[in-house]
């Protein structure tokens, strides 16, 4: 079993559209949690990190759930440039991280 | 701040050569990573440094691969000899503590074993 799931999509999106996303994580221990953001051949890109109590920034927002083990990840009035794969990331006690395979987001004008 | 640097950028070799990966992190970041991802599959944790130190070697596949980081600097990855499910990319990561976050990925270097 993978250590983190994600739709791998594609989400499609008019621009100005909102779209959200979520991920699950199969390692109760895992202590922190992250979105990054990757462009196609380019290195992953820390977008921010997920705290229990949800957050935002700027037009994201991310959601954790530690009883069901799920991710989230929404987008408000989508822009072209937030076209990119992005990456459910679990970080475990020993610091290592634990990718998903990454939900691929295209925003058409 | 010059961000974390890796060489070459591609690499193609043939199965059974010897390919040799470098990382430069950014100055001052004790700790450096490297990652791997495969066609099709997700990003894996390979190994960790602290300074010269491998704190955590449980992602490397097999002993074809030999990383160092003489001197608690750059970082080398060789693999020897190169298999064709070597081929991805590999990233280096770096952060200036344990754990820290973000941690600076490199633009990877995309090997492909024919």
């Amino acid at each position: 079993r993978k250590e983190v799931e994600q739709d791998p999509g594609p989400f499609n999106v008019p621009e100005g559209a909102t779209v959200a996303f979520n991920c699950t994580y199969s390692n109760s221990a895992s202590q922190s949690f992250f979105w990054y953001r990757q462009d196609c051949r380019k290195e992953p890109k820390l977008l921010m990190s997920v705290y229990s109590s949800g957050n935002e920034d700027g037009r994201f927002t991310a959601q954790l759930n530690r009883a069901s083990q799920y991710i989230s990840l929404l987008i408000r009035d989508s822009k072209l440039s937030d076209s990119a794969t992005y990456l459910c990331v679990a970080r475990s006690n020993d610091y290592k991280l634990s990718f998903g395979a990454g939900t691929t987001v295209t925003v058409r004008a | 701040e010059a961000g974390v640097t890796q060489f070459p950028s591609h690499s193609v070799i043939e199965k059974g050569q010897t390919v040799t990966l470098r990382c430069d992190p950014i100055s001052g970041h004790d700790n450096l990573y490297w990652y791997r991802r495969v066609m099709g599959k997700e990003i894996k944790f390979l190994l960790h440094f602290v300074k010269e130190s491998k704190q955590d070697e449980s992602g490397m596949p097999n002993n074809r691969f030999l990383a160092e980081r003489t001197g608690g600097t750059y970082s080398t990855l060789k693999v020897q000899p190169a298999e064709l499910e070597d081929s991805g990319v590999y990233f280096c990561a770096s952060s200036r503590a344990v754990g820290g976050t973000p941690l600076h990925f490199g633009n990877g270097t995309r090997l492909t074993v024919t």
